[in-house]
């Protein structure tokens, strides 16, 4: 069964590093998404992306994050500048139609 | 007003019970609407969308009532394994999936 896969799994950074978190959608879809989930919190929409540019983004989406879709299987999300706050799950999902999403496993980052 | 809404639970009850919990939503041109599932520090898991018409699938049964603006989940025959927490989801018109905080349910032997 297709699936949504990110790596890695779990990244530690130091305060004000730059992280990349990777996500490989699955193939024939063309909507793809980050949302981030803190400890105990609720699933929160970070992104969506359509067609090679965003189509809609969340207050937490600040300068600091950015996306690309470097090759024609890669989407990545970029936080240029690591807060303590960023500390969360990160989720990539993609859907087909924009309908139904499928998310991948997610990565843990943990900021120190 | 928070976009979905759920009653976080928990809910609590032996094997071969029935549940059922409710969300609602702010959003009156909300386009799908869903159930996922999610375990302990894993990803939400497609249960099941849901449908105007109300569907089942298997031991679950969900409702829309457009009108009223809530969408309902009930699971006859409890498994242990349906011990999760289930999240509310709701699709607008911008392609963006907004997630209610979840419900616990827990079931015991």
């Amino acid at each position: 069964e297709p699936e949504v896969t990110q790596t890695p799994s779990h990244q530690v950074t130091q305060m004000g590093q730059e992280v990349i978190l990777r996500c490989v959608p699955i193939s024939n879809h063309l909507y793809f998404y980050w949302y981030r989930q803190i400890l105990g919190q609720k699933v929160e929409f970070l992104v969506s992306f359509y067609n090679n540019e965003i189509s809609e983004k969340s207050e937490i989406f600040d300068d600091q994050f950015s996306v690309e879709r470097p090759d024609g299987s890669n989407f990545t999300l970029k936080i240029r500048s690591t807060k303590l706050e960023d500390s969360a799950m990160y989720f990539c999902a993609s859907s087909e139609k924009g309908i139904t999403a499928f998310f991948g496993q997610g990565t843990r980052l943990t900021v120190v | 007003r928070k976009e979905v809404e759920q009653d976080p639970g928990p809910f609590n009850v032996p094997e071969g019970a029935t549940v059922a919990f409710n969300c609602t939503y702010s959003n009156s041109a909300s386009q799908s609407f869903f159930w996922y599932r999610q375990d302990c520090r894993k990803e939400p898991k497609l249960l099941m969308s849901v449908y105007s018409s109300g569907n089942e699938d298997g031991r679950f049964t969900a409702q829309l009532n457009r009108a009223s603006q809530y969408i309902s989940l009930l699971i006859r025959d409890s498994k242990l394994s349906d011990s999760a927490t289930y999240l509310c989801v709701v699709n607008g018109d911008d392609y963006k999936l907004s997630f209610g905080a979840g419900t616990t349910v827990t079931v015991r032997a």
